[in-house]
């Protein structure tokens, strides 16, 4: 069970393209979702917290603008990428936890999406 | 605030050996603290988590961790490694934030197994 999917697993697009990313529960509920950057050889630098049926919450340094999350459903959050650029491309990935979950319920990821600006 | 700490970024360890990948933490009230292994080009898989109760927890793929309040430790061990389990481990802590419980990670110790 738990189990995120998480679409498409990569990208390859000119510069200027705007691109969205799904990321679905597809067996539980999730109120919050999050998105998560990773350079290569680094950690996860969580971008956002999606909330259903609220405005996301960006953490500092990332640029909404940019960075456009949409939680219309308790199984649906999606990141869109606009107008990239080469130095957007990145590993993203995104997470939920089962809704109704404490502190000490683990995140539970998607595959994550390689996205590539030419 | 909180921090995790991975000082290892690269283990390297026999088949069939022994492995422990550290992982030291930092935060103000109880520890909520998880690891995850990462495959090439994938997302994180969750391992183990420790919240409460005993110090050695279990969790999938024959893993474990130990948990040391006085160290501030969390390291991840497994009695016999296998190939299979070259990855990258990251070390996660829990904590309340933007309304909701986000994680802090370390920064990854990626694991080599050595036929």
């Amino acid at each position: 069970g738990a189990v995120v999917s998480q679409h498409p697993s990569r990208v390859i697009c000119k510069s200027g393209t705007s691109v969205k990313i799904e990321c679905r529960s597809l067996d539980f509920q999730a109120t919050t979702m999050f998105w998560y950057r990773q350079f290569p050889k680094q950690s996860l630098m969580l971008m956002a917290t999606s909330n259903e049926g609220s405005k996301a919450t960006y953490e500092q340094g990332v640029e909404k603008d940019k960075f456009l999350i949409n939680h219309a459903s308790l199984t649906l959050s999606t990141l869109t990428v606009t107008s990239a650029h080469p130095e957007d491309s990145s590993f993203y990935i995104c997470s939920a936890r089962v809704e109704g979950g404490g502190r000490n319920q683990p995140q539970h990821f998607g595959d994550g999406t390689r996205l590539s600006i030419l | 605030a909180q921090s995790v700490a991975q000082p290892e970024d690269q283990v390297n360890v026999a088949e069939g050996n022994p492995l422990t990948v550290k992982c030291t933490y930092s935060v103000s009230g109880n520890p909520y603290l998880f690891w995850y292994v990462q495959y090439p080009n994938r997302g994180l898989q969750f391992l183990l988590k420790y919240i409460t109760g005993d110090n050695l927890v279990k969790g999938s793929y024959g893993f474990e961790a130990e948990f040391n309040k006085s160290q501030t430790s969390f390291h991840l061990k497994k009695p016999s490694a296998l190939v299979s389990d070259s990855a990258l481990y990251f070390c996660a802590l829990s904590y309340s934030g933007a309304g909701s419980y986000q994680l802090t990670f370390g920064k990854g110790t990626k694991l080599s197994v050595i036929p």
